[in-house]
């Protein structure tokens, strides 16, 4: 079946740090990769997305490279803000074999100290 | 434009009691879902819906049931409640041109 796997938190950074959350998936099919976030007390909202490989999806200063040889879809972020805090999913969904069901990380917990 | 709205935000329930939690969409999507999210973990599929009339089970249904009798509601019933499901619930509708999916602000829920 199809999972995703993300790297452990929680992470903590300093104001204009650089920011990696690495994320590997396991797929049949060919997925498309999210990211969504989820501030305090919020539901998940899309972040930035991709889907095919070495697409790269961009939103908001974030990036991730939709990187099949390796089944990875790592998020960064040159600098970081103290807004940046929040809880961070990479997941991955096949609408063709799925109905458009969603494979969800555990989640990072990112704060960003001023 | 709503989107995706759920309510209560916030319930407790006393073990064996039942209770409904509500989903409303405004998207006119097709396909929704339920979510259920324990402290430090990631989102576990309860039920999904494919469109008014079909629903099915995800992958922790024990508990559970939903009904989807028109395209915007899709309410999560809980009938005999129990300490374990004691977690924060999350409805999320599918745009299914550009594969995303818009999630409620969630209901946290406490059985005692």
């Amino acid at each position: 079946g199809n999972s995703v796997t993300q790297m452990e938190g929680p992470v903590t950074l300093s104001e204009e740090a650089f920011l990696t959350i690495n994320c590997t998936y396991t797929a049949t099919g060919y997925p498309s990769l999210f990211w969504y976030v989820q501030y305090p007390g919020e539901g998940l909202q899309l972040l930035l997305k991709a889907t095919k490989a070495d697409d790269k999806g961009s939103n908001k200063g974030f990036e991730a490279t939709y990187r099949k040889e390796t089944t990875s879809f790592h998020l960064e972020k040159g600098s970081v803000q103290v807004s940046d805090s929040a809880v961070y999913f990479c997941a991955l969904s096949d609408p063709r074999t799925n109905a458009g069901k969603s494979t969800f990380g555990d989640g990072t917990t990112l704060t960003v100290k001023p | 434009n709503a989107g995706v709205t759920q309510t209560p935000k916030f319930r407790i329930l006393k073990i064996g009691q039942s209770m409904t939690l509500q989903c409303t969409q405004d998207m006119n999507h097709n396909y929704m879902y339920w979510y259920r999210q324990d402290p430090g973990m990631g989102l576990k599929l309860i039920y999904y819906s494919v469109g008014a009339g079909i629903t099915d089970k995800g992958e922790v249904p024990n508990g559970y049931n939903v009904s989807r009798s028109t395209t915007e509601d899709f309410p999560l019933r809980l009938e005999l409640a129990a300490p374990s499901q004691t977690s924060v619930y999350f409805c999320a509708s599918l745009l299914e041109s550009t594969d995303t999916q818009y999630f409620g602000p969630g209901t946290r829920l406490t059985v005692l």
